[in-house]
C-alpha cells in the first residue's frame, strides 16, 4: 500500500505570495492532519480534516487554510506569505479522526520564503 | 492542556549498546495513546512504537521497547543493540480521544557512535 505523498517537495516563494501544498493520504484513510515544523517552535498542529470537514484547528492565523476533497486528498493554502512561514510542512493520515489512531506521515514539503 | 516534555535535547550511544530516551506528559484525558516517532535526516517521520494508556503491558517492537509509568506520566523509549541507522531525531507524541491532534515533544537527537 502506498504511503502518504506530498507535493511539491520543495518550494521557494517570496513574501506576499500565496502557496498551495497537496497531500494524498494512504488509501482508506479518511483523516488528514497538517503540522508545521520549525527549529524554533518544533512540531505545531495546523488543522485536521475528516470527511471533507475541518474538525480541529491549531493556533495559526487565518492566512493558513485547508480543505479536503471527497477522495480524502487534502490541500493547505498559505496566503500573504511571511518570512516566518519558512518551515517543513508535514501531512499525516490516519483511519479515523480519534487520537488513538496512528498517524502516518508524508515526506513533507519544505517551504522557503524569501 | 496536554503537554509533552522531552528533557534530553541530545543523546549519544555506542553502537551495539543500549540507550533510553525520556518523555513525560500531562493530559486530563482518561483514554489516550502515546507514540515514539523517528525522524532521520531524510525528514520523513516514521512510527517506532505506540502504547495504549489502558494497557499495563509495555509495548515492544524488536529492539525498541517502552517503559510506561502511567501514574508518573512517564513514557521512555529503550533502544537495544543500537545500530548506525538508529541515528535520528526522536519525538514523543501524545494522542487523545478528542480530535486527531497529536502533541509532540521537542525531540531528542540521537547520535550512534561506531
Amino acid at each position: 500500500k502506498a504511503g502518504v505523498t506530498q507535493t511539491p517537495r520543495y518550494l521557494i516563494k517570496t513574501r506576499g505570495q500565496q502557496v498551495t501544498l497537496s497531500c494524498s493520504p494512504i488509501s482508506g484513510h479518511r483523516s488528514v492532519s497538517w503540522y508545521q515544523q520549525t527549529p524554533g517552535q518544533g512540531l505545531q498542529f495546523l488543522f485536521e480534516y475528516f470527511s471533507e470537514t475541518q474538525r480541529n484547528k491549531g493556533n495559526f492565523p487565518g492566512r493558513f487554510s485547508g480543505r479536503q476533497f471527497s477522495n480524502s486528498r487534502s490541500e493547505m493554502n498559505v496566503s500573504t506569505l511571511e518570512l516566518g512561514d519558512s518551515a517543513l510542512y508535514l501531512c499525516a493520515s490516519s483511519l479515523d479522526r480519534r487520537g488513538q489512531e496512528t498517524q502516518y506521515f508524508g515526506p513533507g514539503t519544505r517551504l522557503l520564503v524569501l | 492542556a496536554q503537554t509533552v516534555t522531552q528533557s534530553q535535547p541530545e543523546m549519544s550511544v555506542q553502537e551495539a549498546e543500549t540507550v533510553t530516551l525520556s518523555c513525560t506528559y500531562d493530559t486530563s484525558e482518561s483514554d489516550y495513546y502515546l507514540f515514539w516517532y523517528k525522524q532521520p535526516p531524510s525528514r520523513q517521520m516514521i512510527l517506532v512504537i505506540r502504547q495504549e494508556a489502558y494497557k499495563q503491558q509495555n509495548a515492544t517492537e524488536n529492539r525498541f521497547s517502552v517503559n510506561f509509568q502511567k501514574a508518573a506520566k512517564s513514557f521512555s523509549l529503550k533502544i537495544s543493540d543500537s545500530q548506525l541507522g538508529d541515528a535520528a531525531m526522536y519525538f514523543c507524541a501524545l494522542g487523545g480521544d478528542t480530535g486527531n491532534q497529536f502533541y509532540f515533544g521537542t525531540g531528542t537527537s540521537l547520535t550512534v557512535i561506531p
